[in-house]
Parts: structure tokens; C-alpha cells; sequence
């Protein structure tokens, strides 16, 4: 069984659309986070989430809209998509104990394109 | 200027050779993770370290909190071991360093 998975692998989309990505823990951990991998590789945290409640958010445009229906899950829903958001989005999850951050599990990756 | 610096960025080594990533980092930190991506893009969490040295299977992670510095070491590398090796500390949120690119040529 997967241990993190998120949907789509791949998401090819027009400049202007709204579009989500999924991410779902079997792991029974606390903390859910969104992670934006660019061109050079180079990867910056987006949002993290406790027992669904938001505890990092960094400065992404409000574009970006996080949801966690449950602490298993953390939806990331991208309205008005432009050309710059292109990049690879990792989900992640750890379990977390106060302030001590845990091993962090990565899915596989979601590569979004916008033309 | 970043938060974590990594050194080299790129690294070509033959196969059996030691090799040795380096992190340093400027702020204040509870744990430093050493990552690693795959070529086909995934990532995998090698190591979670707060203080002194931990080993699995061939590779090595050593921290100096004092000197806000990491090492992540590579015995007897293998063409296997070629991936991008990522070093993200935390704190009260998450830096990540540039990474580096390995080669291990047979």
C-alpha cells in the first residue's frame, strides 16, 4: 500500500482554469504539508496542516487554497491557473510531537503544466 | 541568499569511491533531514537528525549543531546511489538547500 499517494501524476491544463490535486495518508500521521518543486529543482514548502488546521502557510498567492476534510487528507485546489504556477507538487506527511518536526514521507509527485 | 547552502551542487564519482555531501544552514533549527530524489522524480526521506551521526546500510549523516553544519557520506557508492540529495532543516518551518546532483559511473 502506498503510503502517501496523491492524483493526478500528470495535470495539463489552459492558463485561466481551476484545477485540484489530491492527496490522501494511510500512515496515521498529524501533519499534511504541500511542497512546490520549480525548474531548477529547487523545493519551498507551501502549506502545512495539523489535525486539519493550518499551521504554515507561506506567501502563495491566494490562488492556492488548501483543504483538509480530515487529517488523513489535504486537497490543494489552484483557481486561475498562470503560467508560472507550472512545477512539480509534493505532498508530504510526518508525524509530529509539539515542536519536534518527524520523517517525512513524500508522494509521488504531481507534474502541472499550464499552457 | 539561502537559508541552507549545499556543496557541490553537481558530483560525478566512479563507482566504490567515498563520497561526501555537505549542508551548512543560518538559522535556528529542531532537526536537519537529508532527502533524496530519484530520477524519475520521487522523493524519499533518508534521514531525521537532531544531534551526532546516524548510519544506515552504506550511508551517514552527521550534524554539528554548534557549527550548523551536516554531512551526509556515501561509502562504497554504487550507480544506484545517482539521485539529487536534498537537505531541508526545521524549525519553525521547513528550508530546503538547492540540492546535489550525483553521478556514479560504473
Amino acid at each position: 500500500d502506498t503510503a502517501v499517494s496523491q492524483t493526478p501524476k500528470y495535470l495539463v491544463t489552459q492558463m485561466g482554469n481551476d484545477k485540484s490535486i489530491k492527496c490522501e495518508q494511510n500512515l496515521g500521521h498529524d501533519t499534511m504539508y504541500w511542497y512546490k518543486q520549480d525548474s531548477k529543482k529547487f523545493l519551498k514548502i507551501m502549506f502545512s496542516y495539523n489535525n486539519k488546521e493550518l499551521i504554515i502557510n507561506e506567501t502563495v498567492p491566494n490562488r492556492f487554497s488548501p483543504k483538509s476534510p480530515d487529517k488523513a487528507h489535504l486537497n490543494l485546489h489552484i483557481n486561475s491557473l498562470e503560467l508560472g504556477d507550472s512545477a512539480v507538487y509534493f505532498c508530504a506527511s510526518s508525524q509530529d510531537h509539539g515542536s519536534t518536526w518527524e520523517k517525512l514521507f513524500f508522494g509521488s509527485g504531481t507534474q502541472l503544466s499550464v499552457l | 541568499k539561502n537559508e541552507v547552502e549545499q556543496s557541490p551542487q553537481n558530483l560525478t564519482a566512479q563507482e566504490g569511491e567515498f563520497i561526501t555531501i555537505n549542508c551548512s544552514y543560518s538559522v535556528g533549527i529542531s532537526a536537519l533531514h537529508w532527502l533524496q530524489q530519484h530520477p524519475g522524480g520521487g522523493i524519499v526521506s533518508l534521514f531525521m537528525l537532531s544531534s551526532g551521526k546516524k548510519k544506515h546500510g552504506r550511508l551517514i549523516a552527521t550534524i554539528n549543531i554548534q557549527e550548523k553544519h551536516s554531512s551526509l557520506h556515501i561509502t562504497a557508492s554504487h550507480p544506484r546511489d545517482s539521485a539529487v540529495y536534498i537537505c531541508a532543516v526545521a524549525g519553525n518551518q521547513f528550508y530546503f538547500g538547492t540540492g546535489t546532483s550525483l553521478t556514479v559511473i560504473p
